[in-house]
């Protein structure tokens, strides 16, 4: 598989429940991102792993927590969330100290809190 | 607060019109400015502008930017229903590593 991969697809929960979207970059890549992208709104960085650590966080609740094991994947653990939380989740790598337009985006996990 | 601003956000046009999307930032320490395509989920990468009055071109697609005015415009010519798509432009900023401010996007509808 070539490119950055996102699971899953499509991902519908309740308030209650505890959920992780995956996504895997196949392209020899060392800093990975999260995106939020809700309806009409700008897509909003929730948070950066540059060489596996955490490089910024983006005021995002702790509701969302980050995982990031090793260059290639990036997990984002989600528990307790609330219906303003549905939205398509992207995740991003890039080389690292490169220009930002350097970004390869994910298909995303649509996600949907009921 | 730095901030990137597209109109209009949604535009229906018919095939082989020509369309202008609009971009405008208000940002501290400029680096460059960015388009991408987002066709269903993942946005991808049409140009980046970094100095004023050079036209970035691509096919039907071109691209300038004003920073004395701080704006940028992709253009699409003589379009096609292969062109809808959101288009998205962003902003990198110096002080913020590479990292990039987003506008929220315009939704261009080709109708054949």
């Amino acid at each position: 598989e070539t490119g950055v991969t996102q699971t899953p697809r499509h991902l519908v929960m309740g308030m209650t429940n505890k959920k992780s979207l995956k996504c895997e970059q196949h392209l020899g890549h060392n800093a990975m991102y999260w995106y939020k992208q809700s309806a009409k709104k700008p897509l909003e960085l929730m948070f950066v792993y540059n060489f596996k650590e955490q490089t910024e966080n983006n005021s995002v609740p702790s509701r969302f927590s980050p995982e990031c094991p090793n260059s290639s994947h990036l997990f984002l653990h989600l528990h307790t969330l609330q219906p303003e939380d549905s939205a398509l989740y992207l995740c991003a790598s890039s080389q690292a100290g490169t220009v930002a337009y350097e970004q390869y985006f994910g298909p995303g996990t649509r996600l949907t809190v009921t | 607060e730095d901030k990137v601003v597209q109109s209009p956000l949604s535009l229906v046009v018919h095939e082989g019109d020509t369309v202008t999307l609009n971009c405008s930032y208000e940002v501290t320490n400029f680096r460059s400015l960015l388009w991408y395509k987002q066709e269903k989920k993942a946005p991808t990468f049409l140009f980046m502008l970094t100095s004023s009055g050079i036209e970035k071109k691509s096919g039907r697609l071109s691209s300038i930017l004003d920073k004395k005015e701080l704006f940028s415009i992709l253009n699409i010519t003589a379009t096609q229903t292969g062109d809808s798509a959101v288009y998205l432009c962003a902003v990198e900023v110096k002080q913020r590593n590479y990292q990039l401010i987003w506008g929220a996007g315009t939704k261009l509808i080709i109708k054949p």
